[in-house]
């Protein structure tokens, strides 16, 4: 089944330790999407990738970059994560020549940092 | 104010009720709607999206009223798996990116 993959599924790290998390997708979708998403509040973008394009959201903070090597694959890297960081961060694609630009979603790796 | 909004509920209903709640957006210029659901702690997915006469899927209909800038969503004959968080979802207008409400809860009781 075509679908959003997400590792790892659950990430613990120390106040400043940097992390990394991967998305991977099956779909063929262009456009890969980070959110981060705390507790009863929305889905925040955080930036994108239209193809090889980066598209940063204008209120991401610098310690938040990411990376897409190829199509399938993107990376969030969170420099020296904070405890106002902890959060489930949600990987999204959409291929944007569809009518409806429906987002696809995986299921979230959810950062622990101590 | 927040490109979209939602009543956060909760909505507690028991099984087999009909309920309804609706979104609001603000940029009139939107062109594409969305419910998704969103379990504890999952991941948003995809329950509709909203075609400007208003669609049905099953249990669910979903209504668009472009002059009052508001998407409704209505549950018929609510099922304990209906409890969820309901996020209403709308296109950034000129722009593919998406713009997500909080979410309204809802639980069904047995």
């Amino acid at each position: 089944d075509a679908m959003v993959i997400q590792n790892p599924r659950y990430q613990v790290t120390q106040f400043g330790k940097p992390v990394t998390l991967s998305c991977s997708q099956t779909l063929n979708h262009n456009v890969m999407y980070w959110y981060q998403q705390k507790s009863s509040q929305a889905p925040k973008l955080l930036f994108h990738y239209y193809d090889k394009d980066f598209n940063n959201e204008a209120d991401t903070p610098d310690n938040f970059q990411s990376r897409r090597p190829n199509t399938s694959f993107c990376f969030l890297d969170i420099r020296s994560p904070g405890l106002g960081d902890a959060a489930m961060y949600l990987c999204a694609t959409s291929n944007v020549a569809g009518p409806y630009n429906e987002q696809f979603f995986g299921p979230g790796t959810r950062l622990t940092v101590l | 104010r927040k490109e979209v909004e939602q009543d956060p509920g909760p909505f507690n209903v028991p099984e087999g009720a009909t309920v309804a709640f609706n979104c609001t957006y603000s940029n009139s210029a939107s062109q594409s709607f969305f419910w998704y659901r969103q379990d504890c702690r999952k991941e948003p997915k995809l329950l509709m999206s909203v075609y400007s006469s208003g669609n049905e899927d099953g249990r669910f209909t979903a209504q668009l009223n472009r002059a009052s800038q508001y998407i409704s969503l209505l549950i018929r004959d609510s099922k304990l798996s209906d409890s969820a968080t309901y996020l209403c979802v709308v296109n950034r207008a000129n722009d593919y990116k998406l713009s997500f409400g909080a979410g309204t809860t809802v639980t069904v009781r047995a």
